[in-house]
């Protein structure tokens, strides 16, 4: 089975600083990697995906994330972070079950961003 | 709106009872996804519909079950509700190029 970690439950960064949230991977074979957002009260919203290509994926609300296959890693970054992007984290890898066809996606525990002003 | 529809939003009932949840997928997505968010277990995956088919199955209670419906609109029942059951429960749908788009989530609270 895939699988994701998020070694930090927090990350905290001053407003305007660049942010890293940290992600590492495990899987057999090419890995399909996504990060969401979580805002409180609310659905998980996407940013980004890996699948193939740039190592470098740009995202929604100028998020980025680089794809490091040697070291496993799928980080998220920001150049200048945003009180507003406070929130919860998620990084994710597509799993699969094989005789069915079946598919999901694995979550990592999540890391809480909070930025402050 | 991402175009998955989960309702209720929130939900409150008593231990031992059944509800059920309900999500409609965005236009033209054929999969479905259960998930289940609480705080000690953090997001897991329940369970996998393909255009009416049980695909894939992840930690799900023998207490519940899903279905998927021709109209594509899948429901996810709950019974013999425990406290441990409350939870946020979001449903997700697949489109093309791996998309995968997520509800609002129904906050269930079993009191």
């Amino acid at each position: 089975a895939q699988s994701v970690a998020q070694p930090e439950d927090q990350v905290n960064v001053a407003e305007g600083n660049p942010l890293t949230v940290k992600c590492t991977y495990s899987v057999s074979g090419n890995p399909y990697l996504f990060w969401y957002v979580q805002y409180p009260n609310r659905g998980l919203q996407f940013l980004l995906k890996y699948i193939t290509g740039d190592n470098l994926v740009k995202g929604s609300y100028g998020f980025e994330a680089e794809f490091n296959k040697s070291q496993t890693s799928f980080h998220l970054k920001k150049p200048s972070a945003l009180v507003s992007d406070s929130a919860l984290y998620f990084c994710a890898v597509r799993d699969y079950f094989g005789n069915n066809a079946g598919n999901m996606l694995t979550f990592g525990g999540g890391t809480r961003l909070m930025v402050k002003p | 709106d991402s175009g998955v529809t989960q309702t209720p939003k929130h939900l409150i009932t008593a231990t031992g009872q059944r509800v059920t949840l309900r999500c409609s997928p965005r236009s033209g997505d054929l999969s479905v996804y259960w998930y289940q968010q609480s705080l000690d277990q953090g997001l897991q995956f329940l369970i996998q519909y393909y255009n009416g088919e049980e695909r894939a199955k992840g930690n799900i209670l023998e207490r519940f079950s899903a279905q998927q419906f021709p109209d594509l609109h899948s429901e996810l029942n709950l019974s013999s509700l425990e406290l441990g059951d409350s939870a946020l429960y979001f449903c997700a749908s697949l489109g093309l190029g791996y998309g995968y788009t997520f509800g609002s989530g129904t906050r269930l609270t079993v009191v």
